[in-house]
């Protein structure tokens, strides 16, 4: 069956770091690839998408890559701050619906 | 921040009761969804649709129902409400044009049934 899998364990950092976090997926092939943010209690805020032919995509601190060999993508955040401190997820989408699939998310906290 | 509401933030009602959770949007966005979060959980697509007078079930077996008689109107309604159906409802809605586009979400209903 489809997976997408991100860490459950809270990724913890130091402000200024880089921080990186991981989405691995199997059993499909997603023509899409989306990051989003949630912060407790809210809805999720979107960050970057990118395609399949697309190896990297920038905006200011965020850096994401995108491996359909490998069926990984990383997300990075450059000078990490306090306020990045968040729920991080990714989203798959395939051809057909293109609805994106939500992997559960990856909480990062980033201290002063 | 997006231009996508959902009332009520908050409701704590029991069983067997009927209720409609609102959703509306100011973007003129075709398409819009409903998801179901559990604390730490993936998002679950229940709803979705493509339009005024289009509705699809998602890949989350729901009791609920959905209708879009506005563009900016996508309510959900649960006939007899559940202890089961205790969850955070996501309402969200983008853009046509591309296959995918950013999905804009609101802030979310939490529910709890007693």
């Amino acid at each position: 069956s489809q997976k997408i899998e991100q860490n459950s364990e809270a990724l913890n950092i130091q402000e200024g770091k880089t921080a990186t976090l991981t989405c691995n997926y199997t059993n499909y092939s997603p023509a899409y690839l989306q990051w989003y943010r949630q912060d407790p209690g809210r809805g999720p805020v979107f960050l970057l998408l990118i395609r399949e032919n697309e190896k990297e995509k920038r905006k200011e601190r965020l850096k994401v890559t995108f491996d359909t060999t490998l069926k990984q993508s990383l997300f990075h955040i450059t000078a990490s701050q306090p306020a990045d401190s968040a729920t991080y997820l990714c989203a798959l989408a395939a051809g057909g619906s293109y609805i994106p699939t939500f992997g559960r998310g990856t909480s990062l906290i980033v201290h002063p | 921040e997006a231009d996508i509401y959902q009332t009520p933030r908050y409701l704590v009602i029991g069983t067997g009761k009927k209720i409609t959770l609102e959703c509306s949007q100011t973007m003129g966005h075709d398409k819009m969804y409903w998801y179901q979060q559990d604390p730490g959980m993936e998002l679950h697509l229940i709803h979705y649709s493509y339009g005024v007078n289009s509705t699809e079930k998602g890949d989350l077996s729901s009791e609920s129902t959905v209708s879009r008689i506005r563009t900016e109107h996508f309510p959900l309604t649960l006939e007899s409400a559940r202890p089961s159906h205790t969850s955070q409802y996501l309402c969200a809605s983008s853009e046509s044009g591309s296959p995918v586009n950013e999905q804009y979400f609101g802030p979310g209903t939490r529910l709890t049934v007693t």
